[in-house]
Parts: C-alpha cells; structure tokens; sequence
C-alpha cells in the first residue's frame, strides 16, 4: 500500500538554526514526491517537487530511493517558515499527504 | 487567473438541508479534486475528475454527490449531512491526469468551512 509518514507532529526550532523535516514513503513504482505547506489561514501550496530538484525559499529536499525518504532541509530557518508542511506522494490520480508536522521558528 | 476559486467560503447547514460547494479554475487544468481536511489532519481525498469525468470516488457517502458540468467548474452536492461531516473542503486542480508526462502540480483552493448542525 502506498503511505507517506511524518513521524514528527511538531518540530519547533530557533532563528537561524536547521531545520529538517522527516518524510518516509512506501510506494511500489517510481513515486511522485512533493512538499506542500500551508501557512496560517492561507491555502495549501506547493513548496517543493523531487522531479525539478529546485530550492524554494531556502528548503531543498532529495529523493533517496534506497531509504525511501524525501527529507525537507533548511539550514537557517527564519520566523515566517513557521507553518504546517505536508508531504505528499502522487499515485495514479491521487494524491496522497502525510499527517504533517508543524514547524515552530522562535525569535 | 492562475488561481482555483471557491464559493462560498463558509457554509453552515442544517441536517436536512440540500447545498452546494462551487470550484472554479480558469488554467485548463483537466483534472480536478475535491478534498476533505478535519482540524488539524491532513486533506483525504474524495474525489477525482479527469477530463469532466468521474475517475475516482474514494467510497465517499452518497450524501456527497460530485458534479463536473465543464471543464472549468467542479460542484459538491450536499443533502443530509451529519455533524461529523463538518470540515474544511478543499477543491484543487492540475494541469493533466496522471500518465501523461505533465506536471501534476496540485492548485488548492481556500476551501469552504462547512459546519453542520
């Protein structure tokens, strides 16, 4: 069965330090890997896609197929990241998110 | 218009009330999704259209009814709902279905804040 795993809820950190959050995925094909982040009251969106291997905002995440994980980094965090960041994994048509984790940066 | 659009925002209704949730989206994306997203989980999918047609319906009640009446617009019909069918209901879209070697990119709305009573 295809899952995607957050296994941290909350991950809080201060300014300026690294930040990396945790994504696990099992999937039988060549998977589909994104990173969706969703900031208080604004709509979900599109952080990150493993197929165009770009650095938005600062974050980065690589696909590694032997661990099948697909990490989101950062590694100087600033306040306005804080916010709920989903992984996500697109099989057929669907497209299927993690519990996600919510990422505090203090001052 | 680079965005999908949602109406109404909030919706409060009655258990033996019938309405509906409107998505539009003017990028001629050909897939669309309804979503479903309680506090503080992550959005489960509902349902699926692919060029206007029903592809996938993640056993969802029939009390949700889904209707794609062009390829710009997406509804949620709504009859006799339950309180635990209170949510956030997230509509998105992107550019192709899967298999065609296009990006598949997901376009969220806002959502409509439904609560029913």
């Amino acid at each position: 069965a295809q899952r995607v795993t957050q296994p941290e809820k909350l991950l809080s950190v201060f300014k300026g330090a690294p930040v990396e959050l945790k994504c696990n995925y099992s999937y039988s094909g060549s998977p589909e890997l994104f990173w969706y982040v969703q900031y208080s009251r604004q709509r979900l969106q599109l952080l990150l896609r493993h197929i165009s291997r770009e650095s938005i905002k600062g974050f980065t995440a690589d696909l590694n197929k032997g661990e099948t994980s697909f990490h989101l980094k950062k590694p100087f965090a600033q306040e306005e990241d804080s916010a709920m960041y989903y992984c996500a994994l697109m099989n057929t048509d669907k497209l299927i998110f993690g519990t996600g984790t919510r990422l505090q940066v203090f001052p | 218009d680079t965005e999908v659009t949602q109406t109404p925002k909030h919706l409060v209704m009655g258990m033996t009330n019938k309405k509906s949730l409107k998505c539009e989206q003017h990028m001629g994306h050909r897939a669309m999704y309804w979503y479903k997203q309680k506090a503080k989980k992550p959005p489960e999918l509902m349902f699926v259209y692919s060029y206007e047609k029903l592809s996938i319906n993640e056993s969802v009640p029939s009390r949700f009814s889904p209707e794609c009446p062009n390829s710009s617009l997406l509804n949620l019909h709504l009859h006799a709902l339950q309180p635990e069918d209170s949510a956030l209901y997230l509509c998105a879209s992107s550019p192709e279905p899967y298999g065609t070697g296009v990006s598949r990119r997901a376009f969220f709305g806002q959502g409509t804040r439904l609560t029913v009573v």
